[in-house]
């Protein structure tokens, strides 16, 4: 089975801390994805990466920006945290098989709370 | 229009009924379709994955995929309370890179004893 292991279920932060969210996989997945999830809103793309360092933005990277230094890890980074960033962060990975495209396996989730 | 449409719901059936949810895309050319099941407070689980037209059967679950309709739909059969959740459609739109999936909204659905 795929495991995707985020470093924090709960994670309150003040506004202005700057805020690492780490996710480890742990089935050689090319693809790994960072999203929030807020009520309403539905899953919102933050980044992606593809490789080890490349990353993508996707659809709301205003804010956030990511590192991924080896194929297992890709870490997610509030510059600069600000109450509105309060939300359910989820990472996934998906392997590279061609086409069709493979599903994606997510994380627990990381409910981060700013203050 | 939204990329993913899902039926918009909530979807209530008694123990023991079909639920029947449904995903409609907008590229003709998309061609991988995956269910995902949330619990409230959890994260999105997979629970099916289909890529050619027709029907794949999963124990309860069966997944049906009409392209020229572009259309994508989950039957529960047997719905037991333990299914109540929110269902996300997610479609690797047609041009799309590196594994991206558009989710729909979620639709949630209730079984009551």
């Amino acid at each position: 089975d795929v495991k995707v292991t985020q470093s924090s279920r709960y994670l309150v932060k003040r506004t202005g801390e700057k805020v690492f969210l780490e996710c480890v996989q742990d089935m050689d997945h090319e693809n790994m994805f960072w999203y929030r999830q807020d009520p309403g809103l539905g899953l919102r793309l933050i980044y992606f990466s593809y490789d080890v360092k490349m990353k993508e933005k996707g659809d709301i990277p205003e804010g956030y920006s990511v590192s991924r230094e080896k194929k297992e890890r890709f870490s997610l980074i509030l510059e600069s945290a600000s109450t509105n960033q309060t939300s359910m962060y989820l990472c996934a990975s998906s392997l590279v098989r061609g086409t069709p495209n493979q599903p994606q396996h997510f994380g627990d989730g990381t409910r981060l709370s700013i203050l | 229009q939204k990329e993913v449409e899902q039926n918009s719901g909530p979807l209530s059936v008694p123990e023991g009924a079909i639920a029947s949810l449904n995903c409609t895309y907008s590229d003709r050319g998309s061609q991988s379709f995956f269910w995902y099941r949330q619990y409230s407070g959890k994260s999105p689980e997979l629970i099916m994955s289909i890529y050619s037209n027709g029907d794949k059967e999963d124990g309860r679950f069966t997944a049906q995929l009409n392209k020229a309709s572009q259309y994508v739909s989950l039957l529960i059969r047997d719905s037991q309370p333990s299914d109540s959740a929110t269902y996300l459609c997610a479609v690797n739109l047609w041009g799309t890179s590196y594994g991206k999936l558009t989710f729909g909204q979620g639709t949630i659905l209730t079984v009551h004893p």
